[in-house]
């Protein structure tokens, strides 16, 4: 069973501060990572994928990728309280063209 | 350019009761997905089309059927509705071919009693 773990929350940020979320995967041949945004009662949004090791950057957004500790990472710099929602970590199934697994999920609140 | 539509936004079943939950993208996009959501336990794949004329099962298959009637549209049936079908729906669609970037319609919740 392919698993996919985030720390569900809430995770509290001051404004201004860096959140940092973590997601952990168990499919050691997956090669694609995507960070999804969802406001509540919302439908997912994309904010970020990354493909290779290392970090990507996108405006506040930063994703961290270590596939060899099967690892991958977002941090939101300048946290607003617009940022406050929940982020699904998904990661591509190697066995499945296209095909996402996705974890439950981290909850951000960011305070005032 | 809609994206992703799905209809209906909300409804109530009693068990036993059968629907179809309709999906429709305007992206041209290849493959499309069905997912539900329940708290705490993230989305859990349903059933999905890689291309058109084709479906597979996903994680949770038992008590659905898809139909993808053309390109653009992709849709789920419950023939018998049950309370552990009480859910939010979600649809999604992906180019194909790899990407995996996939774009998500804004749901159905559905309530069955």
């Amino acid at each position: 069973q392919k698993e996919v773990e985030q720390n569900s929350g809430p995770l509290s940020v001051p404004e201004g501060a860096i959140a940092s979320l973590n997601c952990t995967y168990s499919d050691r041949g997956s090669q694609s990572f995507f960070w999804y945004r969802q406001y509540s009662g919302k439908s997912p949004e994309l904010i970020m994928f990354i493909y290779s090791n290392g970090d990507k950057e996108d405006g506040r957004f930063t994703a961290q990728l270590n596939k060899a500790s099967q690892y991958v990472s977002l941090l939101i710099r300048d946290s607003q309280p617009s940022d406050s929602a929940t982020y699904l970590c998904a990661v591509g199934e190697t066995d499945s063209w296209g095909k996402l697994q996705f974890g439950a999920g981290t909850q951000v609140v960011v305070t005032p | 350019n809609a994206g992703v539509t799905q209809t209906p936004k909300f409804q109530v079943l009693k068990t036993g009761q059968s629907m179809t939950l309709q999906c429709a993208q305007d992206m041209n996009h290849n493959s499309m997905y069905w997912y539900r959501q329940d708290p705490g336990m993230g989305l859990r794949l349903i059933y999905y089309s890689a291309s058109e004329g084709t479906t597979d099962k996903g994680e949770v298959p038992n008590g659905y059927n898809v139909s993808r009637l053309n390109k653009r549209e992709f849709s789920l049936r419950l023939e018998s509705a049950a309370p552990s079908q009480t859910s939010v729906y979600f649809c999604a669609s992906e180019v194909g071919g790899g990407g995996q970037t996939q774009y998500f319609g804004p749901g159905t919740r559905l309530l069955v009693l």
